[in-house]
């Protein structure tokens, strides 16, 4: 099947640093990927949507300036936080669609990524 | 509005039994409807996708039901192990122009020895 794969698996900052977070589709090519954000207990939340060579549609309450995302290529897509603060400490998960949109589209999601902000 | 609502939030059962997880939806328009499965700490992983015009699929122990007139679905887990403890989640696809995955709560389960 499909593999998605996310680096760091963890991470710890202190406030205020620059964290990435990289995405790749390991065996297809992903034209679309997206980055959701979890909190505890809680379901996934929509971020952004990433299409490669374009710039990003974030949701609506997502700062667009501290989330940066980047699609440079066909199977990776990086979602940069700058500036981050304790607030940002979360479970980021990437999700990368083969395919064209469609009914039969499927989207694979990634490891995760847990974020804590000191 | 495009909900997804899962019940029960949580659950916990003895291993070897059988459980139903429920979700309903009002997401429109509908193209199809995923259960995933996400163990903590992990990505959700898909168990089942079903179409409009698919009442029922099966993935291993796994069976996934679906009245798109009612706009129901449930997950029925047979013989549970221990290793099916994890969050499931039910998830609609809107078929607009975005083509937005709508996520519900998720049902935590736990399955005890």
């Amino acid at each position: 099947g499909a593999v998605v794969s996310q680096h760091p698996s963890w991470v710890i900052c202190k406030s205020g640093t620059s964290v990435k977070i990289e995405c790749r589709s390991l065996d297809f090519q992903a034209t679309t990927m997206f980055w959701y954000r979890q909190f505890p207990k809680q379901s996934l939340m929509l971020m952004a949507t990433s299409n490669e060579g374009s710039k990003a549609t974030y949701e609506q309450g997502v700062e667009k300036d501290k989330f940066l995302i980047n699609h440079a290529s066909l199977t990776l897509s990086t979602l940069t936080v700058t500036s981050a603060h304790p607030e940002d400490s979360s479970f980021y998960i990437c999700s990368a669609r083969k395919g064209l949109a469609g009914a039969l589209e499927t989207q694979y999601f990634g490891p995760g990524t847990r974020l804590l902000v000191l | 509005k495009n909900q997804v609502e899962q019940s029960p939030q949580s659950l916990i059962i003895l291993e070897g039994k059988n459980c139903t997880l429920q979700c309903n939806y009002t997401v429109s328009p509908f193209s199809n409807l995923r259960w995933y499965k996400q163990d903590t700490g992990r990505g959700p992983v898909s168990l089942t996708i079903m179409t409009f015009s698919e009442n029922t699929k099966s993935n291993g122990r796994y069976t996934a039901t679906l009245d798109a007139d009612t706009k129901q679905s449930s997950l029925h887990i047979t013989a549970s192990q221990l290793s099916d403890s994890a969050s499931y989640i039910c998830v609609v696809l809107r078929m607009d122009s975005s083509y937005k995955l709508i996520f519900g709560s998720g049902t935590r389960l736990l399955v005890r020895p």
